[in-house]
C-alpha cells in the first residue's frame, strides 16, 4: 500500500512562473490537507480538501493560491507569479476519516523561486 | 500566546535513558493530539495519537493527556541514536478541520 504521494519533489521556478504542486492520497482516504514549511519555521496548515469540495482553506494567501481535488486523479495546489517568498517545502497529508484522524504526510515537494 | 507551545530544546538524553517532551495548548476544545517526528529534511512522520485524559503506549512510545492543564506530553523510554529528531505535538481545532502545530523539540540522543 503505497503511501502518500507527492510530485515533484524539487521544483524551481523563477519569479513570475506558476507552480503546480501535486498530491496522490493514500489508497482509500478522501481527505487531503495541504501544509507549508518555511525555512526554520513550523508547519502551517493552509487547506483541507475532499473529493470534488474545499472543506477549509483559512490557510492559504488570498491572492496567487488556490488548491483543488478532483474527482479522477490528484489533488494540486497552485501557485501563479511566483514570488521568493513562496520558497518552502509543502506538505500534503490524507485520512481516511476526516478531522486529521490518523493523517499520513507525504514526502513534499521543495519549492526554490530564483 | 502561542496556540501550541513546545521547548525548542535541544533536548540532550543519553543512550538508555528516557526522554520526556512537553507540550501545551490554548485552545480549550481541541479534541485530537498528535506527535510527528521529522528528520532534517524529510517530512513528519506520525508516531502517536491521543484523544482521551491519561496514557497510551505503544511500545517505547507513551502519550499522556491532561485536557484540564491543556497539557500533553510524550515520553520515550530507551532511548537510541536513532530517536535524534525533531518532535512535533499538533493539535486539531475544535471541528478537526486544520492540525496546529508547535515549533517542535529538537532531541538528541547521545551514544
Amino acid at each position: 500500500n503505497a503511501g502518500v504521494m507527492q510530485n515533484p519533489r524539487h521544483l524551481v521556478r523563477r519569479r513570475g512562473q506558476e507552480a503546480r504542486l501535486r498530491c496522490s492520497p493514500m489508497k482509500g482516504h478522501s481527505h487531503v490537507y495541504w501544509y507549508r514549511q518555511l525555512p526554520e519555521e513550523g508547519l502551517k496548515f493552509m487547506v483541507y480538501l475532499q473529493k470534488e469540495n474545499i472543506i477549509d482553506e483559512s490557510g492559504m494567501p488570498k491572492e496567487r493560491f488556490s488548491a483543488e481535488f478532483p474527482k479522477e486523479g490528484p489533488s494540486i495546489l497552485r501557485i501563479q507569479q511566483v514570488v521568493r517568498g513562496d520558497s518552502a517545502a509543502y506538505f500534503c497529508a490524507s485520512s481516511q476519516m476526516g478531522s486529521h484522524t490518523e493523517a499520513f504526510f507525504g514526502q513534499g515537494t521543495r519549492l526554490t523561486v530564483v | 500566546q502561542k496556540e501550541v507551545e513546545q521547548n525548542s530544546g535541544p533536548l540532550s538524553v543519553p543512550e538508555g535513558a528516557i526522554a520526556s517532551l512537553n507540550c501545551t495548548y490554548s485552545d480549550r476544545v481541541s479534541q485530537s493530539f498528535f506527535w510527528y517526528r521529522q528528520y532534517s529534511g524529510k517530512s513528519p512522520e506520525l508516531i502517536m495519537s491521543i484523544y482521551s485524559n491519561g496514557d497510551k503506549e505503544d511500545g517505547r512510545f507513551t502519550a499522556q493527556l491532561n485536557k484540564a492543564s491543556q497539557y500533553v506530553s510524550l515520553l520515550i523510554r530507551d532511548s537510541q541514536p536513532s530517536d535524534s529528531a525533531t518532535y512535533l505535538c499538533a493539535v486539531t481545532n475544535q471541528y478537526g478541520n486544520k492540525l496546529v502545530f508547535g515549533a517542535g523539540t529538537i532531541l538528541r540522543v547521545k551514544s
